[in-house]
């Protein structure tokens, strides 16, 4: 079964150190994969996304994710954190190319310290 | 950047009664979504809809959900009799035509609390 798995609940970095994410994820076919940020209250926004193409991919805020397919990983990365990347980090997939359906992971919390 | 509107942002119901979630999606979008959080964790596909019908849907969408699409701007959740493990953040979500591997643009939520 199509699936995404974010194996760390809670990340704590300090400020300036690099930052990594945790997603693997189990499709058949091409994956398609996702990251998105939501803050309190608000709200999924979207950092970035792999399609095909370059292993590493750049988004928002200077977050990139690295695709690996013998590992089926999609980590997100930071090299510098900052305070206000704080908040709730989810990996997507969707299932196929022929679906519409895009599957969330169960989050990690992103918690910079000063 | 265009958002996507959800109303209200807060839903208190008692059990049993229905409940309409309304969301406004992007205007020249045409892929629609209705996703649910609990408690600020794993955030779960309900339901996508494209040309005013369902295109997939989960294995919590069942007979007491429906979504409708009236008059060409909103887009509806209704629950027919509400649970109490209904009560979550209920999140719409719309994209383009351009490819499902679009970004999905949500809006900010609806807390649905059933008493």
């Amino acid at each position: 079964a199509q699936s995404v798995a974010q194996p760390e609940d809670q990340v704590n970095v300090a400020e300036g150190n690099p930052l990594t994410v945790k997603c693997t994820y189990s499709v058949s076919g091409n994956p398609y994969l996702f990251w998105y940020v939501q803050y309190p209250n608000r709200g999924l926004q979207f950092l970035l996304k792999y399609i095909t193409g370059d292993n590493l991919v750049k988004g928002s805020y200077g977050f990139e994710a690295e695709f690996n397919k013998s590992q089926t990983s999609f980590h997100l990365k930071k090299p510098s954190a900052l305070v206000s990347d704080s908040a709730l980090y989810f990996c997507a997939v969707r299932v196929s190319s022929s679906a519409s359906k895009i599957i969330f992971g169960s989050g990690t919390r992103l918690s910079i310290r000063p | 950047e265009p958002e996507v509107t959800q109303t209200p942002s807060h839903q208190v119901t008692q059990m049993g009664q229905e409940v309409i979630l309304r969301c406004v999606p992007i205007s020249n979008h045409l892929y629609f979504y209705w996703y649910r959080q609990i408690l600020g964790q794993k955030v779960e596909f309900l339901v996508s809809f494209y040309n005013n019908e369902i295109s997939e849907k989960s294995e919590i969408f069942d007979d007491q959900f429906s979504v409708e699409r009236p008059d060409g701007s909103n887009f509806t959740l209704k629950i027919r009799s509400t649970k109490l493990e209904d009560s979550a953040m209920y999140f719409c979500a719309s994209t383009t035509r351009a490819g499902y591997n679009e970004k999905l643009f949500f809006g900010s939520g609806t807390q649905l609390s059933v008493l």
